[in-house]
Parts: C-alpha cells; structure tokens; sequence
C-alpha cells in the first residue's frame, strides 16, 4: 500500500515569508507526528496527534510553528514568518495505534530559507 | 542533553564482515528501542525494534541487543553488503500513555566496502 507522503518535497522561502508543508500519512493510521532534522543531526520532536486532536506541542520551537490535523487524517505543518535558523528537512511519521507500534515516515519536506 | 547517543558518527566495514553500530541511552524511563536506516533525500526507514522485555530482537541478517543495565543497544548486521551502506538511526520511546514521541540518536554512517 501506499506509504507517507509529504509535499512539497522542497521549499525555498525568503526570510519573513509563510510556508505550508504537507502531510498524507498511511490510510487507517491513528497517530501522525512531525519531526524537524538539522542537518548532520537526527530528528528531532515538534508535535503529535492522534486522529484530529493534538495531543503534545511540546516540541514546536516557537508560536510561529503551528500544526493541524482537522479531519483526522491530512495533517499540515505552517511555519509563519520564517526565519534562517527554520532552514531543515521536516519529516512526518504516522503510526497505526499506539505506543509499541512502528512509527512510519515520509519522505521529508526540505526547507531553505534564505 | 542528549538522552540517545550514537557515538560514532562514522563507520567502515568489508563487504561480508559484520557492522556493529552502538547507541547509549540515559533516561531510564524508555522502554521501547528502534534503529532506522535513512539514505540521502529519503525518509527513515524502520529496519528493527525491541521492547524492554528482550534482550535480543533478530531479522534475518539483523539483530538487536539490549543491555538495559548499561543503558546499551546495539546492531549487528551480517553479513554485510554494500546495499547496507546508509545513515543508521536509533530511536528510543516510552510504551507508557503520554510518552509517545520518538528520541533520536545524531546516527552512524556505515559504508561497506567491496
């Protein structure tokens, strides 16, 4: 079956700009996650949600980041007035149900700011 | 601080020897432990997990041990082939409620040499 999907692949912003990532995780998938990657570095926690209900934000570096999920299923990443330091791969994992299941991951939304 | 280390960022090893990649964990609350393998302009993808519960989780040409009193994980994979080279991850998450996200290691990058 299909994997997740992440769009657009690559973004170039200018800084101060607004940009919206995308996500399509596996169809029937409860939880879907966001994650930030520096580069050189693993990836690192923004947020969780289990179907439309956000249920940790603890990781979204600033109130410029914003995350949702409205139907429970397409989730999308906002990013509001970017800034140089946002420049990084933004991946997103869906998993079907709970803790102890795989979490699964797109191929990752890399994001320029210049 | 970093709650998951992977020590070495880089490794080599003989097409059909065995890799043996390492990750430290700090928190004692993890209980739950994945390793991914992600190659350039892709996603990560899960290659093998085990729960606290084991000691040694195997897949075929992989296999996972857990030292939880040295808060230790590693990899093996053999043989290895030059398909195998890529950045590995380990990920470590709790199976209590609450504690969903995943926590990442910087990675390894393994090469295979033919």
């Amino acid at each position: 079956g299909a994997g997740v999907s992440q769009s657009p692949r690559y973004k170039v912003a200018k800084r101060g700009q607004d940009v919206a990532l995308r996500c399509d995780p596996i169809s029937g998938h409860v939880s879907l996650f966001w994650y930030q990657q520096a580069l050189g570095q693993g990836p690192e926690f923004l947020t969780y949600f289990q179907n439309e209900a956000q249920l940790d934000k603890s990781g979204l570096p600033s109130d410029r980041f914003f995350a949702e999920r409205p139907e429970g299923s397409v989730s999308t990443l906002k990013i509001q007035r970017t800034q140089q330091e946002d420049s990084a791969v933004y991946l997103c994992a869906s998993r079907s149900r709970g803790a102890g299941e795989t979490q699964y991951f797109g191929p990752g939304t890399r994001l320029l700011v210049l | 601080d970093q709650q998951v280390k992977q020590n070495s960022p880089s490794l080599s090893v003989q097409e059909g020897r065995i890799s043996i990649l390492n990750c430290d964990y700090t928190n004692s609350m993890f209980d739950y432990f994945l390793w991914y393998k992600k190659y350039p302009a892709e996603g990560p993808t899960f290659l093998i997990s085990i729960s606290s519960i084991k000691d040694k989780n195997e897949d075929g040409r992989f296999t996972v041990f857990l030292n939880k009193s040295a808060k230790h994980l590693s990899l093996h994979i053999v043989p290895s082939q030059p398909g195998d080279s890529a950045v590995y991850f380990c990920a470590a998450s709790g199976l209590v409620q609450g504690a969903q996200k995943l926590v990442f290691g910087q990675g390894t990058r393994l090469t295979i040499n033919p």
